[in-house]
């Protein structure tokens, strides 16, 4: 079955640290994107890739990093630099520029620092 | 500026009762989702929708492209029904989000 995986579904890492989140998708789609979610607020975009070996900032993408070497992987690092990284992440693909576009959405990652 | 808009923002009902949550966006879309999101964080995609209207079993959704409005409604509402739903136009290269609703049905 399609779909898109990422893991861990919870991660604990130390004040400092970088932890790096993956995405793998199976629907050859092409776009990919990183969201945040904190508590009562709106999923808000961090990166996303329209195809390989390019990605664009969202608005929040200070303190987070991205690569997409593959069609299939769109991993998220976030960075010692990030301020406060507590939060859910959640990765989702699409198609881009076909009308009618469905997305499909990950498990998401909650990620705990300490 | 929020390009989404839902209300309401929190909703409690008794099991059976007839439900809406409302979604209206400032952006031009190609698409917009309904999405649900259970304690825990995963979100599921309930319905994907371009115009008019689609229908899955007890859950059912709206479009009105010229309004720029979209509702979701969940007719005889079960306490399996309680999560957080989202809306979710996409423009063709990005999504928006609303913030959400979350519902709670009493059984």
């Amino acid at each position: 079955d399609g779909g898109i995986t990422q893991s861990p579904k919870y991660l604990f890492r130390k004040e400092g640290q970088n932890v790096t989140l993956s995405c793998e998708q199976n629907l050859n789609h092409d776009a990919m994107y990183w969201y945040r979610q904190d508590p009562g607020q709106g999923l808000r975009l961090i990166y996303y890739s329209q195809i390989v070996n390019d990605f664009q900032k969202g608005d929040i993408a200070e303190g987070y990093s991205v690569s997409r070497e593959k069609k299939e992987s769109f991993p998220l690092t976030v960075t010692s630099a990030q301020k406060n990284p507590t939060a859910f992440y959640l990765c989702a693909s699409s198609w881009t520029g076909r009308p009618n576009t469905e997305a499909f959405f990950g498990q998401g990652t909650r990620l705990t620092v300490v | 500026k929020n390009e989404v808009e839902q209300s309401p923002q929190n909703l409690t009902a008794q099991e059976g009762e007839f439900i809406t949550i409302n979604c209206s966006y400032s952006v031009g879309i190609s698409a917009l989702h309904w999405l649900q999101q259970h304690p825990g964080g995963g979100i599921v995609s309930l319905f994907m929708l371009s115009s008019g209207k689609k229908k899955h079993g007890r859950l059912i959704a709206t479009i009105n492209i010229q309004e720029k409005h979209s509702s979701l409604h969940i007719t005889a509402s079960h306490p399996r029904d309680s999560a957080v739903y989202i809306c979710a136009p996409y423009t063709g290269n990005q999504f928006y989000f609303g913030t959400g609703t979350s519902l709670t049905v009493i059984p």
